[in-house]
């Protein structure tokens, strides 16, 4: 069964520092989104994307946020100057079009900023 | 704003013990209302869902019902196993925008 694939599974940085969460979607699917859920909190949505550009972001998502597409198979969330409150699971997810058939996630990354 | 609220874990069973765990939502319009599990060291795993009013979602054993008339949709299962301890998230998909919407997770642990 096709899957998401994030890596690293779990990655740790210094606070300040940037990183790069790394997911292949699936690979017929054509919108790819970010969720984040920090410990002991819900699972919250961060941005989607389609088309090669973002078709909506949450509140969560502010400048220190990228999401790229750099080629035709990586999906890649990039945190800028990370602070200790990024520190959270992140999961990506894909689906083949717009609607909730077949959204798929992957196992998901966990960031640890120390 | 649309949201879930899920009752609040962890949730330990024994096994062949009867399972509830309550969700209810808030929207606007009708949107579809989904189970998620999440078993340790894995991802978002879709459980079973349901797309309309009294519908009955089910899968492994497990069953919810979607209530418009409580915004409820719980999750049951008659008989827990021990290979059932995972987190389960209730979340809603509204339609207007491609996201889900997640409640915080329950935590369940089935001992033998």
């Amino acid at each position: 069964e096709p899957e998401v694939t994030q890596t690293p599974s779990h990655q740790v940085t210094q606070m300040g520092q940037e990183v790069i969460l790394r997911c292949v979607p699936i690979s017929n699917h054509l919108y790819f989104y970010w969720y984040r859920q920090i410990l002991g909190q819900k699972v919250e949505f961060l941005v989607s994307f389609y088309n090669n550009e973002i078709s909506e972001k949450s509140e969560i998502f502010d400048d220190q946020f990228s999401v790229e597409r750099p080629d035709g198979s990586n999906f890649t969330l990039k945190i800028r100057s990370t602070k200790l409150e990024d520190s959270a699971m992140y999961f990506c997810a894909s689906s083949p079009g717009a609607g909730d058939r077949g959204y798929t996630f992957g196992s998901g990354t966990r960031l640890t900023v120390v | 704003g649309d949201s879930v609220t899920q009752m609040e874990g962890p949730v330990t069973l024994s096994e062949e013990a009867f399972l509830t765990i309550n969700c209810t939502y808030t929207a606007t319009g009708y949107p579809s209302l989904f189970w998620y599990v999440q078993y340790p060291g894995e991802g978002l795993q879709l459980l079973l869902k349901a797309t309309k009013a009294d519908d009955k979602g089910s899968n492994k054993g497990f069953e919810a019902t979607y209530r418009k008339e409580t915004t409820s949709f719980h999750l049951e299962k008659g008989s827990v196993q021990v290979s059932d301890s995972a987190v389960y998230f209730c979340a809603l998909y509204g339609g207007a925008t491609n996201k889900l919407i997640f409640g915080t997770g329950t935590l369940l642990a089935v001992q033998p």
